[in-house]
Parts: C-alpha cells; sequence; structure tokens
C-alpha cells in the first residue's frame, strides 16, 4: 500500500536530549512537510523540502533541523533548542505543482520530561 | 505568518441538519486553497483543492465555494451524519511563496444521532 509512515507512534524523551522523527514515503512525491500541532490550535509548518538535498523553513524552524538525503524519507530532529518541544508532529508529502493535495503520516506525539 | 481563521471554533449539530462554516485568508497573492477532513486517531485527508474565484466543488453531501476576491471559503454539509463528525481544517497558500501552506485552526464538527 503507498502512503507515509511515521515513526514511532509516541516518544518520551528527557529534557536536553535531541530526538529524531521518522518519516517516509512511497507515494514517489517530490514535497514533504513537517507539522507541529499543539492543543487549540491548527497545523503550523516547521520545515518542508521540494527537492532532494534541498529544504526551507516554515513559520517556526528554531530548535528544528531536517535532511532530505532520499526523495522518500524526511527526517526531523527535535534539538535541545526547541524550548516547548511537546508536541504532536505531522508528516506530509504532496506532488508537485504546489497544489495539489497533501497526504499525511498518522503523526508522533513527543512527550519531553 | 499570514493570517488564516476558521469559525465557528466548534458545532455540535444533530444527525440530518446542513451546517457550514468559513475559511478566512488573506485576499492577495490567491495561490490555492485546500479543505482537509482530520477525524479522531486517522490522518487528515483532502476534501477539495480550490484554485479559481468562484470555484465550486462538490463530493457527496459535502461542497465548497471560494472568494478570493474578499478572501474567504464555504464548506457546507448538508444532511450531517454522524460518520461526519471531524475537524475541518483549511490551508492556504500564495503565489509568492506556493510551497508553503497557512492552516486554520480547523472547525470542529460533532454530529449527535
Amino acid at each position: 500500500d503507498g502512503g507515509i509512515t511515521q515513526s514511532p507512534k509516541y516518544l518520551f524523551r528527557k529534557e536536553g536530549q535531541n530526538v529524531t522523527l521518522s518519516c517516509e514515503q512511497n507515494l514517489n512525491h517530490d514535497a514533504m512537510y513537517w507539522y507541529r500541532q499543539d492543543p487549540g490550535q491548527g497545523l503550523r509548518l516547521i520545515y518542508y523540502s521540494q527537492i532532494v538535498n534541498d529544504f526551507q523553513k516554515g513559520d517556526i524552524a528554531e530548535g528544528y533541523s531536517v535532511s532530505r538525503e532520499k526523495k522518500e524519507s524526511f527526517p526531523l530532529t527535535v534539538t535541545s533548542a526547541q524550548k516547548n518541544p511537546t508536541a504532536f508532529y505531522l508528516c506530509a508529502s504532496s506532488m508537485l505543482p504546489s497544489n495539489t493535495e497533501a497526504f499525511f503520516g498518522q503523526g508522533t506525539r513527543l512527550t519531553v520530561v | 505568518i499570514l493570517n488564516v481563521e476558521q469559525s465557528p471554533q466548534s458545532l455540535h449539530v444533530q444527525e440530518g441538519d446542513s451546517t457550514n462554516f468559513t475559511c478566512s485568508f488573506p485576499s492577495s497573492n490567491f495561490y490555492a486553497l485546500h479543505w482537509y477532513r482530520w477525524e479522531t486517531a486517522k490522518s487528515p485527508e483532502a476534501l477539495f483543492v480550490m484554485t479559481l474565484n468562484g470555484d465550486e466543488k462538490k463530493k457527496g453531501r459535502i461542497s465548497a465555494t471560494l472568494n478570493t476576491k474578499e478572501g474567504y471559503s464555504y464548506l457546507y454539509i448538508k444532511g450531517s451524519q454522524p460518520e461526519d463528525s471531524a475537524t475541518y481544517l483549511c490551508a492556504f497558500k500564495t503565489n509568492t511563496n506556493a510551497g508553503k501552506s497557512t492552516f486554520g485552526d480547523g472547525t470542529t464538527l460533532t454530529v449527535k444521532p
């Protein structure tokens, strides 16, 4: 089945540790995205990538880093510089041009204690 | 950060009622407006992609309209069913940065049997 896989579903980390969230897609999509959701709020864009080895900051990129070494993979690292890392993280992908719909993963809920 | 607003924040209706909600976005530099449905414990799924002023899209009992000149889109659900219960998100893209979506906070619809 084609789709987007995020892992793990739940993740617990101690404060001060970096953590990497996985996102893989087998839809052959060029573009991939990372969003964050906090309670009562919509999705906010962290980073996006439209081509391998290239990515752009979204609205809330501080404290996060990404890589796009393969078309299928777009891992997100939450660094210790992110002040409020506890949140729900969603990965998405889409074809280009950019007016096409996005397909989303199931999300990772990160809790930092 | 662009301002995309959805109203109301939540809505409770009885089965069989028709309902509608609004997505407001900047009226300049319009590129595309997406509607997504997000059911609990699932991934967001695309409903409509709207790109032209005056667009009307329909899928079963759900339809959407678009007014880019005044910066709003309406989503209508005719004869609501319990399975329509979900959060409905809109996402706005500008022609100055079409790779980036700005989401509203969503409208959460609960349909009571």
